[in-house]
């Protein structure tokens, strides 16, 4: 059974500081996809990594996907307060598409 | 306007009452998907679909059934709500066209369910 899990479910931190989020999941996949949901929202597209070794910008935020290791990483850069959302990473296995918890990111001045 | 609409919004209902929620979308995206959202598990599918006669369960879709009208609508439907069926519910949509965009989904806003 595909299982995605990842860490932190809940992170703080202060503006300008860097952090990774973490996505591990079970089996094979040919595509992962990171979304970003803002409270009382819906959830909005970040990224989509089809390949091993994909790496992914846009702004302050970074993702990468290792295959081999069924992991990806979602990387914040000198975080500001706009970025405080829950981020999911979603995993596409032959249409079974599963999602991880959640990480609560919360960026304090 | 919004490219995908989910209706009602928020619904109240009690236990053993038939309930449907309603998704439209005017993305022309063949691929559409129901989701639950419950605190601190994610996202779980429930049914999703690929064309108008296609109709596939999702993880969890005990209890629920779905219809796909036309390629614009996918409803979702409670035969017989039950107080665990309580959840923010989620409509999504994607294009089957492969390249780099490859499934992304597009989201409703919800429909926030409550089952007393």
């Amino acid at each position: 059974e595909l299982k995605v899990e990842q860490n932190p479910l809940f992170l703080s931190m202060q503006e300008g500081k860097n952090y990774t989020i973490y996505c591990n999941y079970s089996t094979t996949s040919d595509r992962l996809y990171w979304y970003r949901q803002d409270p009382g929202k819906s959830l909005e597209s970040l990224f989509v990594l089809l390949s091993n070794g994909a790496v992914k910008q846009e702004g302050r935020l970074m993702a990468s996907l290792d295959t081999k290791a069924r992991l990806s990483t979602l990387h914040i850069t000198a975080a500001v307060h706009d970025l405080s959302a829950t981020y999911f990473c979603a995993v596409n296995n032959n249409n079974d598409m599963r999602f991880g918890a959640g990480t609560r990111l919360t960026v304090k001045p | 306007d919004a490219d995908v609409t989910q209706t009602p919004r928020n619904r109240i209902t009690k236990t053993g009452k038939r309930i449907m929620l309603e998704c439209s979308q005017t993305k022309g995206h063949d691929r559409m998907y129901w989701y639950r959202q419950d605190p601190g598990l994610g996202l779980r599918l429930i049914y999703y679909s690929f064309d108008v006669k296609d109709i596939n369960k999702g993880e969890i879709s005990d209890g629920y059934s779905v219809s796909r009208q036309a390629q614009a609508k996918f409803s979702l439907s409670l035969e017989s709500a039950i107080p665990n069926q309580t959840a923010l519910y989620f409509c999504a949509t994607s294009d089957s066209v492969t390249g780099a965009m490859a499934d992304t989904q597009y989201f409703g806003p919800g429909t926030r369910l409550t089952v007393l």
